[in-house]
């Protein structure tokens, strides 16, 4: 079964600093899907950014940016120019091809200080 | 559109009662997903209904049933409820069965068994 390890239960950032996120995957598929997920306080779960595999340009939205390294297994989040708003819980998830399931990590807890 | 909507938003229960959790979007998505979430332990897939008609476990089913009632709705039932089941749920829905499309997530519903 696939899993997705978040090895960092708590980050913290000066506000306008550059963090990031460290996330493995274990799969032995290459058709898949990686998505970062962000979930604030209100408890609702936005999505950040998302990965095709078999795409090696990494994804960018505005100040996010993931370095997907995938003989590693590694998806990292880049967070820049941090702001206040961007502190929240984030959860890398992965999805296998043709599949309905999306496997999470059990998440990061980013604070950013002012 | 008013996106995932889930009522209600708080509940708490006794040990032994039933409740229905409803879900339901507006944006004609075929995919339906409930997900529980512990602390530290990330998003866990319940079941998930892939079309209307059709319902699937999904990683920690046991305790649970669901109906997909409709392409709109998507319901999960406690019927015995254990205090095991205190949990916030996700209710969420996808387009389609390409697994690059996001998942849309509903506000969660905070739930407490005494």
């Amino acid at each position: 079964a696939q899993t997705v390890t978040q090895s960092q239960p708590e980050m913290s950032v000066q506000e306008a600093e550059t963090v990031t996120l460290s996330c493995t995957y274990d799969t032995s598929e290459s058709d898949y899907y990686l998505f970062w997920y962000k979930q604030p306080p209100s408890r609702q779960m936005i999505l950040v950014i998302r990965q095709e595999a078999y795409k090696q340009q990494n994804a960018t939205e505005n100040r996010f940016s993931v370095n997907f390294q995938k003989a590693a297994k590694s998806f990292s989040l880049k967070i820049s120019d941090s702001q206040l708003g961007d502190a929240a819980m984030y959860f890398c998830a992965y999805s296998q091809g043709g599949s309905e399931k999306l496997v999470f990590g059990k998440g990061t807890k980013l604070t950013v200080n002012p | 559109n008013a996106g995932v909507t889930q009522t209600p938003k708080f509940q708490v229960l006794k040990t032994g009662q039933s409740m229905t959790l409803q879900c339901a979007q507006d944006m004609n998505h075929n995919s339906m997903y409930w997900y529980r979430q512990d602390p530290g332990m990330g998003l866990r897939l319940i079941y998930y209904s892939a079309s209307e008609g059709t319902t699937d476990k999904g990683e920690v089913p046991n305790g649970y049933n669901v109906s997909r009632l409709n392409k709109r709705e998507f319901s999960l039932r406690l019927e015995s409820a254990a205090p095991s089941q205190t949990s916030v749920y996700f209710c969420a829905s996808r387009p389609t069965v390409f697994s690059y499309n996001e998942q849309f997530f509903g506000p969660g519903t905070r739930l407490t068994v005494l």
